[in-house]
């Protein structure tokens, strides 16, 4: 079975911009959460979805957004971009949307925001 | 405060040296994950546990409901052991909370 796959893998975007990122879950896994990773805040939860609905959402503001396609193909969205916003953006697939469900992570996409 | 503490921050230990890693969670869970993430950033799941103890090679899990606390143990460490091991929380709703990992080095 082919793992997450994300893409780009590496993005160097200036501030103002707005970028679109993209994972693919795992043949078979309906739920796809995003993490941002930096080396102050650690990893931290932006949101989940779950067959096309987002279920759940982290606190992070609203010019970061999400969707889920009905092949469970997930995309992040971020808007406005300021030089905070430079980190790893992770993303995990599982088969379902509860939390005990091992969750395999993609390679992530380093984002820099000059 | 943090719904996740990981202890230690940083690690140094002598090839063959027994580790612990603790991580205290205070919200309610319905499995507690252990992570390993490389250089690099790609992230491994290692252990998922929802009570007791798991083992997997060098690597031992365990939990305890009650005290909200979990430790990863690995025996006979190896430096290819070296990466950082990161505690999260998951709720039922599939929601992560993580510990801020701990960073090992493993010294030949």
């Amino acid at each position: 079975k082919a793992g997450v796959t994300q893409t780009p893998r590496y993005l160097i975007k200036t501030r103002g911009q707005q970028v679109t990122l993209s994972c693919s879950p795992i043949s078979g896994h309906r739920s796809v959460s995003w993490y941002q990773q930096t080396p102050g805040q650690g990893l931290q939860f932006l949101f989940e979805y779950f067959s096309e609905t987002q279920r759940n959402k982290g606190n992070f503001p609203g010019r970061f957004s999400g969707r889920q396609f009905s092949n469970s193909r997930s995309e992040m969205n971020v808007s406005t971009l300021e030089l905070g916003d430079s980190a790893l953006y992770l993303c995990a697939s599982s088969f379902s949307d509860r939390g005990y469900n091992e969750q395999f992570f993609g390679p992530g996409t380093r984002l820099t925001v000059l | 405060k943090n719904e996740v503490e990981q202890s230690p921050q940083n690690l140094t230990a002598q090839e063959g040296e027994f580790i612990t890693i603790n991580c205290s969670y205070s919200v309610g869970i319905s499995a507690l994950h252990w992570l390993q993430q490389h250089p690099g950033g790609g992230i491994v799941s290692l252990f998922m546990l929802s009570s007791g103890k798991k083992k997997h090679g060098r690597l031992i899990a365990t939990i305890n409901i009650q005290e909200k606390h979990s430790s990863l143990h690995i025996t006979a460490s190896h430096p290819r052991d070296s990466a950082v091991y990161i505690c999260a929380a998951a709720n039922t709703g599939n929601q992560f909370y993580f510990g801020t990992g701990t960073s090992l080095t493993v010294i030949p």
